[in-house]
This record gives structure tokens, sequence and C-alpha cells, in this order.
């Protein structure tokens, strides 16, 4: 099956750093997004993005899926960003329903203040 | 909208005991995943329907683990006999459907989850 390859694993910055977040997979993908997951456990999408660029606030993601890969990108970074984030893809199915994902590893972000 | 609604939050129970999971999805939402997150697997699919029908439960661990989706609004993830190795959080996520909306909407939801420890 596709691999997903999260880097780093783990992340520790100050607030107001920059953070970029990188999502590695082994095959083409047609699905690809990116979740927070808080320190309470709750699980939050972020990006829903196959290809292309997005922008939410102080929050981007991009995917170069020719090159198999995206970046997330969370500038000046805060402490309630803190969590781990996941990435995960789907792959082109006969089924016209929702796809099913697989997850990487997740990358553990922590803001100290 | 309410979200994703799992229920209970948290379920301690004992080994050999038989636990019921619940997920309520979004209104209007044609498919909904079962998850799996232990500290050694990450984050596993177990399952998933699309307009109420079981589409891949490869993810299954075992013949132990059952999931019912009876309706669009209410689905069950059942495991009996319950095994300390089960302990983990479940997670419920819906989404639209790739086959009713445009393409790059198919977002998925996730509820809050139910903590499950098996003694």
């Amino acid at each position: 099956g596709i691999q997903v390859e999260q880097s780093p694993p783990d992340l520790i910055l100050q607030e107001g750093a920059n953070s970029t977040l990188r999502c590695n997979f082994s095959d083409s993908v047609n699905n690809l997004q990116w979740f927070h997951q808080n320190p309470w456990g709750q699980l939050i999408n972020l990006f829903y993005i196959p290809s292309g660029t997005k922008q939410n606030g102080r929050l981007s993601a991009t995917t170069v899926a020719t090159e198999r890969y995206s970046l997330l990108y969370i500038s000046s970074c805060q402490t309630a960003d803190s969590g781990v984030y996941f990435c995960a893809v789907g792959q082109p199915s006969r089924d016209q329903g929702a796809q099913k994902l697989v997850f990487g590893q997740g990358t553990r972000l922590t803001i100290n203040p | 909208d309410a979200g994703v609604i799992q229920s209970p939050r948290h379920e301690v129970t004992e080994m050999g005991q038989e636990v019921t999971l619940r997920c309520k999805p979004i209104s209007g939402h044609n498919s909904l995943f079962w998850y799996r997150q232990t500290m050694m697997r990450g984050l596993e699919l177990l399952i998933y329907f699309n307009n109420n029908v079981p589409i891949d439960d490869s993810g299954m661990p075992e013949d132990r683990f059952s999931a019912k989706m009876p309706n669009a609004s209410f689905s069950t993830l059942k495991i009996q006999p319950s095994e300390p190795r089960d302990s983990a959080v479940y997670f419920c996520a819906s989404s639209l459907g790739r086959g009713l909306v445009p393409r790059g909407t198919d977002t998925q939801y996730f509820g809050p989850g139910t903590r499950l420890t098996v003694l």
C-alpha cells in the first residue's frame, strides 16, 4: 500500500517562529488532507489540498503532486498551535463515494512561550 | 451544525465484556469512517461506509470487531469480547462523499473520539 512519511517527527520552537512540516508519499494521490490534533485529542481538518496552494490565516499548504510531497507552513507560531500535525492521503478508486485515507505518523509541534 | 457526535467519550470495561461505540455523522454526509489511534500504530482506518453500505473493512483487526450503519444518521462499532490490546481512542469521521460534490471538497470531519480502556 501507499506509504506516507512525515518530517520532522518532533519540532520545538519559540513563540513567533515560523515552521515548515513536510509530507512525502510513495504513489500518486488525488486526495491529501492536513489535520491538527490538539493537546485534548481533537482532530481538526486544516486543508484539503491534493494539489496547488491554499492559505488560511497564518497557515498555508502546498502540494506538488508530481513530486509526491506536501508542505504545511505555520507563520508566527503561537502556543495554541502546539499539537500533532497529520498528513493523510487517498488514492483514486472506482467507488464514487468518499475515499479511504492513509495517515502519516505525524509531526509533534511544541511552541514554547 | 453539531459536528460528528460520539458516545460514550470514555469507556472502561473488563476483558471479555462487550463494548459498543456509537457515532452520529454530520447531517447530509454520505460517508462514515471508523478509525483507531494508538501510540504504537498511529491512526488506522478500521472500516468505512458510503450511503450506509460498508465499502472497505480490511482494517478491522479480527472477527471480534463488527460495525453497522442501519441508517444515514447512526453507526455502531462493537467489540465482543474485548481484550486489553483493544485499548485505544476510537474516532468516527464523516464526509460528504466525492460522487456528489465537485472535486476538491471531500473533507473528513472527526468526532471527539471514545477513549476505551479494557482492563
